[in-house]
């Protein structure tokens, strides 16, 4: 079955700072993982994915993803956070392509 | 080019009502799903379905029908609400079942059962 754990429900950076948002997976097949954002009463959006190819995928607004196969991981990073970053992060695995595993959630928050 | 399109966007059920969510897409997609989310617990497959005429229970079907009359229309409905179906209701849609499938989502449809 696949799972997938984001690390910390709640992340606070300042303005300017490194974004680091944690994500585990598990999968019993090479998976395809996705970042999701989701802003206030909003629905969710495609921030990048990892199908094939390069593990570091890069995404809209500077985001990038590394995925580790050896970890099992897929963090997203952004070198300097911005005020209209704050939103919910969302990981997500798929395994067949047609189900998709969504972890729990990370809020992000960015300090002034 | 509209995508996921949900509605309402908003509603207040009374205990023992029911009600219909309405989720249409234009993009001719096959995969459509419907996930609740409610907070700290990140998003929950109710039912999917892989084209027209077939449907499929997900984690969470209890309280919840679905039909698929048609490739573009997914509606959902819930037979006498219920306190715990108080919710946020996302549809969502993929093409097929390709690897890497970029799944769509709706604006979502809050929903608060009293």
């Amino acid at each position: 079955a696949q799972s997938v754990t984001q690390l910390g429900s709640h992340v606070s950076v300042s303005e300017g700072a490194l974004v680091l948002l944690r994500c585990n997976y598990s999968s019993s097949v090479p998976p395809y993982l996705f970042w999701y954002v989701q802003y206030p009463n909003q629905g969710l959006q495609l921030l990048l994915k990892y199908t094939t190819g390069a593990t570091l995928v890069k995404g809209i607004n500077g985001f990038e993803a590394e995925f580790k196969k050896s970890e099992t991981s897929f963090h997203l990073t952004k070198p300097s956070a911005h005020m209209s970053d704050a939103a919910e992060y969302f990981c997500a695995v798929s395994d067949t392509g047609n189900q998709f595993y969504f972890g729990t959630g990370t809020s992000l928050t960015v300090i002034p | 080019n509209a995508g996921v399109t949900q509605t309402p966007k908003f509603r207040i059920l009374k205990i023992g009502q029911s009600m219909t969510l309405q989720c249409t897409q234009d993009m001719n997609h096959n995969y459509m799903y419907w996930y609740r989310q409610d907070p700290g617990m990140g998003l929950k497959l109710i039912y999917y379905s892989v084209g027209a005429g077939i449907t499929d229970k997900g984690e969470v079907p209890n309280g919840y029908n679905v039909s698929r009359s048609t490739t573009e229309d997914f509606p959902l409905r819930l037979e006498l609400a219920a306190p715990s179906q108080t919710s946020v209701y996302f549809c969502a849609s993929i093409r097929g079942k390709n690897s890497g499938n970029t799944i769509y989502f709706g604006e979502g449809s809050w929903l608060t059962v009293v």
